[in-house]
């Protein structure tokens, strides 16, 4: 089945700096990575996903890139504030495969943007 | 639209016993996949229903089962409740419309199991 391994597990940066997580998986089938957003007492919350067929997207100050050669995906969040502090995951699944409606979770990374 | 709605948010039992967790989708999703969230394990997928089907399973024993109603909401069961079965047990619902698009899964608050 699918690994998806993330990193990094911590992730400490002054308010106004970016923040990159990054994201690896081992099967080629998977064409849909999503990335959501879990706050304490909260489910994840989807901020942004991206299909193969798509080498960047960006939504305002968060960002993901896609590099299908290389089987790895990054998150991308720019001038950072306090409220982007969270545990993000990111995912990866086969859409219209034999794992369909499966995600595939890395195991997320602890953001905490300093004031 | 309400997003996706889980019952109860806190439930607490003991060795042995069962429990139902229920899971009500987004209005128009027809698909809803359950997954289990620890620490140790991080977040793992248990099932995914469409249309009252069950697509697809994880790696979890039997005594993990679920069902989807007509409505599509969605129950989880667990028999024979074990201390490691504590965890935050999250459903998702998507549109699930069509094969290869439509799969965003969007996640409810989840329900924190805790067995003594």
């Amino acid at each position: 089945g699918e690994n998806v391994e993330q990193h990094p597990s911590t992730l400490s940066v002054q308010e106004g700096d970016s923040a990159v997580i990054k994201c690896t998986y081992s099967d080629s089938a998977s064409n849909y990575f999503p990335w959501y957003k879990q706050e304490l007492g909260k489910g994840p919350q989807l901020i942004i996903d991206i299909r193969s067929n798509v080498g960047e997207k960006k939504d305002q100050r968060i960002a993901v890139t896609l590099n299908k050669t290389a089987k790895h995906f990054s998150l991308h969040i720019t001038e950072t504030q306090p409220e982007d502090s969270a545990v993000y995951f990111c995912a990866a699944s086969n859409e219209g495969g034999s794992t369909l409606g499966r995600l595939y979770f890395g195991r997320g990374t602890q953001l905490t943007v300093w004031p | 639209k309400a997003g996706v709605t889980q019952t109860p948010r806190y439930l607490i039992k003991t060795r042995g016993q069962q429990v139902t967790l229920s899971c009500s989708p987004i209005s128009g999703h027809r698909s809803v996949s359950w997954y289990q969230q620890t620490p140790g394990q991080g977040l793992q997928f248990l099932f995914e229903y469409f249309s009252e089907t069950q697509r697809n399973k994880g790696n979890f024993p039997g005594r993990f089962s679920g069902r989807q109603f007509s409505n599509s909401r969605s129950e989880m069961n667990v028999s024979t409740l074990e201390l490691g079965d504590s965890a935050l047990y999250l459903c998702a619902s998507s549109l699930a419309m069509i094969a290869g698009a439509g799969d965003t899964q969007y996640f409810g608050p989840g329900t924190r199991l805790t067995v003594l």
